[in-house]
């Protein structure tokens, strides 16, 4: 069964410095890993996602996340924080070794959420 | 591009009422669809997914239901509303072309049962 970890349910970052939002995962094979955010009373919007290849993704609004094997991590950040990326964060997990045709196949699994606060 | 539309945006419904929401998407053919509910603003629990027409796959028990009539429609409901179902309602969709491994999500339902 594939996990994912949020430790955090809160993190706090001065408008300006680097932000870090930690998640790691647990699947019995290789992983595909997302990144989403959540804006209040909105739906979830995708920001990036690992397949394969190169450990540090880029996606939307000027995040990234790297993909760490050993550790099982897959962290959001971004160099300098701004106060509107203040929302919801969640990463989610999909097994590769699930079979392509399997009826729930596509299933992802979140994790329960980090509220991220970018203080002026 | 695919887009998902959520119908209604808001609800307040009385214990014991019925329910209906619906979700229809544009863009795209064949697509996976889900429903999750949120509650109290963290975690999603997913409740139902649907690979094709008429195929429902329920994730938990619950006096909730699902539907899928037609390819880009997909519908929830429940006969008799509990305080319980209380939450904030999101569909999804799915790609099925290898290479769209990611969802993505409509606009949500917040429903409030009293």
């Amino acid at each position: 069964a594939q996990s994912v970890a949020q430790p955090e349910d809160q993190v706090n970052v001065a408008e300006g410095n680097p932000l870090t939002v930690k998640c790691t995962y647990s699947v019995s094979g290789n992983p595909y890993l997302f990144w989403y955010v959540q804006y209040p009373n909105r739906g979830l919007q995708f920001l990036l996602k690992y397949i394969t290849g190169d450990n540090l993704v880029k996606g939307s609004y000027g995040f990234e996340a790297e993909f760490n094997k050993s550790q099982t991590s897959f962290h959001l950040k971004k160099p300098s924080a701004l106060v509107s990326d203040s929302a919801l964060y969640f990463c989610a997990v999909r097994d590769m070794e699930v079979p392509y045709s399997g009826a729930g196949s596509y299933q992802l699994t979140f994790g329960k959420g980090t509220k991220l606060s970018v203080i002026p | 591009s695919q887009t998902i539309h959520q119908w209604p945006a808001t609800l307040v419904q009385p214990v014991g009422s019925p329910l209906s929401l619906e979700c229809t998407v544009e863009g795209t053919s064949n697509p996976n669809l889900y429903w999750y509910r949120q509650a109290a603003g963290r975690g999603l629990q997913l409740l139902f997914y649907s690979v094709g027409i008429g195929q429902i796959s329920s994730e938990v028990p619950q006096n909730l239901s699902a539907s899928r009539p037609q390819d880009r429609q997909f519908i929830l409901s429940s006969k008799k509303l509990l305080l319980s179902d209380s939450g904030f309602y999101l569909c999804a969709l799915k790609n099925r072309r290898r290479g769209y491994n990611e969802q993505f999500f409509g606009p949500g339902t917040r429903l409030t049962v009293l």
